[in-house]
């Protein structure tokens, strides 16, 4: 099957402070990638879905200029956490999608001290 | 919009017998139910999925059964082992091929040896 990358896989660092994480597909090319958040026990929340070349459409409640989304290529779209507070503290997952089907990372998790 | 339900939220089986995990959505639209399987500290994997022009689907001891009329789908898993514990989602996609899934709040498996 497709493969999703994700980096880094685990992330710690200090409130106010910005946080980058790629997401890649390594072997297709994603048109439309997805970022999802999960908390502990919880289901995946679909934070923003973002096409190559456009901007990241946010769901609701997601703050656009908090979580930001680029999606410069076929295979590489990128998850910036800026002024990062402990409440964001989170396992961060991407998606991405050729097709039907949609080929989910493994995942981030990030620590705000 | 969508809204997934599954069920029950925890099951555990003996190895070697079926188990069996329900969803229901409210998207009559809907037209794609992935199954996602997720262990601790990973991202979800794809393990089947099944359209809506298709009752039922089989890989292996992995089979989804989907009813459009009562608008719910199963997972069922047969001889299960020890290795298939894990929480499992299932997924809608609200309809007209649309990729953005809504989640179950996923069913946490546990197979005892």
């Amino acid at each position: 099957g497709a493969v999703v990358s994700q980096h880094p896989s685990w992330v710690i660092c200090k409130s106010g402070t910005s946080v980058k994480i790629e997401c890649r597909s390594l072997d297709f090319q994603a048109t439309t990638m997805f970022w999802y958040r999960q908390f502990p026990k919880q289901s995946l929340m679909l934070m923003a879905t973002s096409n190559e070349g456009s901007k990241a459409t946010y769901e609701q409640g997601v703050e656009k200029d908090k979580f930001l989304i680029n999606h410069a290529s076929l295979t590489l779209s990128t998850l910036t956490v800026t002024s990062a507070h402990p409440e964001d503290s989170s396992f961060y997952i991407c998606s991405a999608t050729d097709n039907y089907e949609q080929y989910f990372g493994p995942g981030t998790r990030l620590t705000v001290t | 919009g969508e809204n997934v339900e599954q069920h029950p939220s925890t099951l555990s089986v003996q190895e070697g017998d079926s188990a069996v995990i329900k969803c229901t959505y409210s998207d009559s639209a809907s037209n794609y139910f992935p199954w996602y399987k997720q262990e601790l500290g990973k991202g979800p994997q794809l393990i089947i999925d099944i359209r809506s022009n298709v009752g039922e689907k089989k890989d292996q001891r992995i089979a989804v059964t989907l009813n459009k009329t009562a608008k719910h789908f199963s997972l069922h898993i047969t001889e299960t082992q020890p290795e298939d514990s894990a929480v499992y989602f299932c997924a809608a996609n609200g309809g007209n091929y649309g990729q953005n899934f809504v989640f179950g709040p996923g069913t946490r498996l546990s197979v005892l040896p």
